[in-house]
Order: structure tokens, then C-alpha cells, then sequence
């Protein structure tokens, strides 16, 4: 019973590397969308896919690059990482836009 | 723009005593509310939807939520706090995508 599965869990980069963030889901759910949380702001959308091969921007998607390649699969990238981006980083998926979202446990990443 | 709204950043109750987080939307019509907690090096874990019908909707754990159409709230209480409820509460709210609040740091006092 995984639901949705992130990795890595922690994560320390340097200013200007790369990286790439992973989302699992064993739902069959047809939406998935990455969050960045920080302290105070709630959690807000950088990107999220509506199915196998589509992604869209979401309210701060500066940045960040999403892939769908394979619809269990939902990866996060950071081409040049920056110590604004350092955040906690959560995966969720859905049925439908309008159903409720399960969420991953979180990916926490600093940039130094 | 839509928006999502909690008021209060930290509500510290003793345990037992009865609680209500705060939520505030503003959307040009009605949109689907959610209420997520978050334990802390957790992610969200749902407690309660509305999405049409009854203003008044249970949840898990012994909460309840509800919508006033006129207010533009759907506030979270719970009769009876236990100190296992301290977490992080956030409201949602979809339109197009789902829409935090900040969120609502709950302290529970022995």
C-alpha cells in the first residue's frame, strides 16, 4: 500500500547543480503535481501534469522542469540549482482536479 | 484572484477543550474545500471535503467542517482536543488547481 513514494528524502546541493526529483504513484491516478513548502506560505504549485505526457505550470514554475513521461512516474528537475530554491518539496496525485490529493512525505532539499 | 485565507498563524488550546481553525475563500463561485493536517516531517493527510450538499461535514478523527455560503467560510472544529492533534492544518480550495492557506499551527496544552 505505497500510495505515493518520493525520492530522494533528503538532499544537499551546491549553488548551480543539478538534480532531479522523483514521484511514484501505484493509484492510477491520472493528475500529479509538485509543491514547494516554506515557512509561512503554505504550499504552493510549480508544475502539474493532467495525464501520461502533458505538464503544466503551476503559481511559481521559474526555474523548475517536469516530465510525464510515464503516468505512475512524475519527475521534478532542477537544472541550476539556486539557495532560493532550497525548500521542502512534495508529490501529490488525484483522480480528478476536483478529488482529493495524496501526498508523498516530502523531499527536504538545501542549496548551499 | 482566488485565494485562500486562515487567519490564525498559531491557536494554542488546552487539551480537552473544544477548537475552531479559520478559513476564509474568496472565488467567484463555489469551489471544492478541503482541510489537510500535517504532522510535522510529514506530508498532508486528508480530514474532510465538501464539494455540494450538506453545509456540515464530518471528518476523520472526530473533526467537522462547516460551509457558510454567506461568509465565504468553511471553518474546521473539533468538541474535544487531544494532544494527539497538534499538528499543521491547511484549508484548500480548488477552482482550476488546489489553492492553500498558509496554514494554522495548532498547540495542544496539557
Amino acid at each position: 500500500n505505497a500510495g505515493v513514494t518520493q525520492t530522494p528524502k533528503f538532499r544537499v546541493l551546491k549553488t548551480g547543480q543539478s538534480m532531479t526529483l522523483l514521484c511514484a504513484q501505484d493509484m492510477n491516478h491520472e493528475y500529479m503535481y509538485w509543491y514547494r513548502q516554506d515557512p509561512g506560505m503554505g504550499l504552493r504549485l510549480i508544475h502539474y501534469s493532467v495525464g501520461e505526457g502533458t505538464t503544466a505550470k503551476g503559481e511559481v514554475p521559474d526555474g523548475y522542469n517536469v516530465s510525464r513521461l510515464k503516468k505512475q512516474n512524475f519527475l521534478l528537475g532542477l537544472e541550476s540549482a539556486a539557495p532560493s530554491q532550497t525548500s521542502v518539496y512534495f508529490c501529490a496525485s488525484s483522480y480528478e482536479v476536483n478529488q482529493p490529493q495524496h501526498f508523498g512525505d516530502g523531499t527536504r532539499l538545501s542549496i548551499l | 484572484a482566488q485565494s485562500v485565507t486562515q487567519p490564525d498563524i498559531h491557536i494554542t488550546v488546552s487539551e480537552g477543550a473544544s477548537l475552531e481553525l479559520r478559513c476564509n475563500y474568496s472565488y467567484g463561485a463555489t469551489p471544492y474545500l478541503f482541510w489537510y493536517v500535517q504532522s510535522p516531517g510529514q506530508g498532508l493527510q486528508l480530514l474532510l471535503k465538501y464539494f455540494s450538499g450538506d453545509t456540515l461535514v464530518q471528518g476523520i478523527k472526530g473533526f467537522e467542517a462547516e460551509f457558510k455560503r454567506s461568509q465565504s467560510s468553511f471553518n474546521l472544529r473539533k468538541p474535544s482536543v487531544h494532544w494527539s492533534d497538534a499538528a499543521e492544518y491547511f484549508c484548500a480550495a480548488v477552482y482550476t488547481t488546489l489553492s492553500f492557506g498558509s496554514g494554522t499551527k495548532l498547540n495542544v496544552k496539557p
